[in-house]
């Protein structure tokens, strides 16, 4: 267990439908980061929060949006699925920027 | 700005050796190699803040030249657990990206 709590492990779902992935970051980590890996694929880095603001931007589509909240856990909110969206979606956290990044367990997406 | 790796895949014997290059096309401010195994996220092994810097995890170890905005990762005397996919992921001056290769697939058979 790394720490980093990601929620859900799979998901089944139909083009078109919106979906919520969900992050808690490690104890005491500020940052969270989320990268998108398609089978196969490298990490393609989507987006970085820190301690509630937005730090980084990627090559993140615009039907995707992100957020953390107060509490610092970060919610992926991916609409308008495509099949291409069929995914394993990575979590990590750190410290802050520059550091060493623990990843979560992925929430491997599939769209039908 | 993603780096480039290379090669995009090795195979070994156990006990051989093997780099893997990562090379950026802007100014490095920090390099970190990651090893991804099957099925699994993937796993830090070491971060570079500067130039010349060398580090090193058990026999696997990297070097790291900001002039030439390159990073190398050592495996020496190659184990079975050393099979996975390695990253190198970089971050730029006042970027706060961490973007990362294609990745590195590396098979150690005995």
């Amino acid at each position: 267990d790394s720490g980093v709590t990601q929620t859900p492990k799979h998901l089944i779902t139909a083009t078109g439908q919106r979906v919520t992935l969900r992050c808690s970051p490690r104890s005491g980590d500020l940052s969270v980061y989320w990268y998108q890996q398609s089978l196969d694929q490298g990490l393609q880095f989507l987006i970085q929060y820190y301690n509630g603001e937005e730090r980084a931007k990627g090559n993140i589509l615009e039907r995707f949006s992100a957020q953390q909240f107060p509490d610092l856990h970060s919610e992926l909110n991916l609409s308008s699925l495509e099949l291409g969206d069929s995914a394993l979606y990575f979590c990590a956290s750190s410290f802050s920027g520059a550091n060493v990044l623990t990843f979560g367990a992925g929430s491997r997406l599939t769209v039908l | 700005q993603q780096p480039v790796q290379s090669p995009q895949a090795v195979i070994l014997r156990e006990g051989e050796d093997a780099v893997i290059n990562c090379s950026s096309s802007k100014a490095l401010y920090s390099v970190h190699w990651y090893r991804q195994k099957h099925g699994e996220a993937p796993v830090f092994l070491m971060i570079l803040l500067k130039g010349g810097e060398q580090k090193g995890h058990d026999k696997i170890s990297a070097s790291f030249n900001e002039k030439k905005q390159q990073s190398s990762l050592y495996l020496t005397a190659s184990q079975l657990s050393y099979s996975g996919t390695y990253f190198c992921g970089t971050e730029h001056p006042n970027d706060y990206k961490l973007s990362f290769g294609a990745g590195t697939t590396v098979t150690v058979r005995a």
